[in-house]
């Protein structure tokens, strides 16, 4: 148990549809990074959060949107949703940002585009 | 910009048999190098690290050595089990891009009893 927690575990979906997924990290740690994962792309990075600051952004379109709050928890929203839009979408988080450090990865969640 | 290139899976080896898995990367300056390992309906999980050239990272009976003049980070290990069996990623961090971990496709390991 990496201490990173993520919900849902399976989302399934219809085109077009909003739907909004939640990511805790672990104790302490203030960076959290969002990753979509698919057969064709591989594990993309999508976006880092800082203490509730962006502070890298990666392969993330437009459509799609991420915010950390105050109490670090994170959420990434998925708005008109396609079908290619289908993966695993994991969170991780590290003790800060800027240098290699450890990335402490959640279970995914597993959106199905329908 | 920066990426990582791995050998294509799947590999499929018997119970003790040597395991290499071949990673290359491009990239300016620098990079730290990491294995990150997937077992099936898991996250990923940090598996070794190197900092700089010639580090060598270990861990659970895997190493990887960073070698800067071939810009490669392969993983070995010398006795494979069945419970090996998972996704291995390979990943630099690209300082020069806000700090993103940058993951080579994966390779698929099988270990057969």
């Amino acid at each position: 148990d990496s201490g990173v927690t993520q919900t849902p575990k399976h989302l399934i979906t219809a085109t077009g549809q909003r739907v909004t997924l939640r990511c805790s990290p672990r104790s302490g740690d203030l960076s959290v990074y969002w990753y979509q994962q698919s057969l064709d792309q591989g594990l993309q990075f999508l976006i880092q959060y800082y203490n509730g600051e962006e502070r890298a952004k990666g392969n993330i379109l437009e459509r799609f949107s991420a915010q950390q709050f105050p109490d670090l928890h994170s959420e990434l929203n998925l708005s008109s949703l396609e079908l290619g839009d289908s993966a695993l979408y994991f969170c991780a988080s590290s003790v800060a940002g800027g240098q290699p450090y450890e990335q402490y990865f959640g279970p995914g969640t597993r959106l199905t585009v329908t | 910009g920066d990426s990582v290139t791995q050998m294509e899976g799947p590999v499929t080896l018997s119970e003790e048999a040597f395991l290499t898995i071949n990673c290359t990367y491009t990239a300016t300056g620098y990079p730290s190098l990491f294995w990150y390992v997937q077992y099936p309906g898991e996250g990923l999980q940090l598996l070794l690290k190197a900092t700089k050239a010639d580090d060598k990272g270990s861990n659970k009976g895997f190493e990887a050595t960073y070698r800067k003049e071939t810009t490669s980070f392969h993983l070995e290990k010398g006795s494979v089990q069945v419970s090996d069996s998972a996704v291995y990623f390979c990943a630099l961090f690209a300082y020069n891009q806000g700090g993103k971990l940058i993951f080579g496709q994966g390779t698929e390991l099988s270990v057969k009893p």
